[in-house]
């Protein structure tokens, strides 16, 4: 069964901290990995992953893939509140349009 | 320009009745999803429609069904409304077969009574 989990489940950090939220993936026929910010109501993209190595960096967010060890991490520095919301990953496979998504990341950030 | 657009965005409704829940995009795309949101936040895909493919979730009662009157809109309408059934139901769509994102609507909250 295909299988998207995500760690830590929330967290909370000061303001100015470094975060990093973690992603694995089991899947048939991957194609991509892609993370999504989800405050109040519609989840929004941040970014998509298709290739091991490749760092995607907008601002103070980056993420990276590792197609060896399954899994994606996304970091923020210099956490800001506006940051807190629901982080979530989705992989989506060749087979079949559909985006998998994980139990998410909960993060706070305090002032 | 809303890009996903869903409507209601709040329904309140009684065990056993039926209801719909629309869904409309103008992006051009070509495939749309529906999901579950539970209490616990998770995001659980029911159904992926394309005019070529529909694949549901197996998980997913035979209460649930969508209907595609044409490429840009996809609504799910629910028979016999159980209390397990209240949860955000989203909306989304995206290209067919290429590496690219879904973009979602803004959710509708059902809550069964």
């Amino acid at each position: 069964e295909d299988k998207v989990v995500q760690s830590p489940l929330s967290l909370v950090v000061h303001e100015g901290d470094t975060v990093t939220l973690n992603c694995s993936y089991e899947v048939t026929n991957f194609r991509s990995l892609l993370w999504y910010k989800q405050e109040k109501k519609a989840p929004t993209f941040l970014f998509m992953l298709t290739s091991s190595g490749i760092e995607k960096k907008s601002g103070r967010l980056s993420s990276i893939l590792d197609k060896k060890e399954l899994s994606s991490i996304l970091n923020i520095t210099a956490t800001q509140t506006g940051d807190s919301a629901i982080y979530l990953c989705a992989v989506d496979r060749n087979t079949g349009n559909q985006f998998y998504f994980g139990t998410g990341t909960s993060l706070t950030v305090i002032p | 320009d809303t890009a996903v657009s869903q409507t209601p965005k709040y329904l309140v409704t009684q065990m056993g009745n039926d209801k719909s829940i629309k869904c409309e995009q103008n992006l051009g795309h070509d495939t749309m999803y529906w999901y579950k949101q539970d209490s616990k936040k998770f995001l659980k895909i029911m159904f992926s429609y394309n005019n070529k493919e529909l694949i549901i979730n197996e998980t997913v009662p035979n209460r649930f069904s969508p209907k595609s009157p044409d490429k840009a809109h996809l609504n799910l309408h629910i028979n016999s409304l159980e209390l397990g059934d209240s949860a955000v139901y989203f909306c989304a769509s995206s290209h067919w077969g290429l590496n690219t994102e879904a973009f979602f609507g803004q959710g509708t909250r059902l809550t069964v009574v």
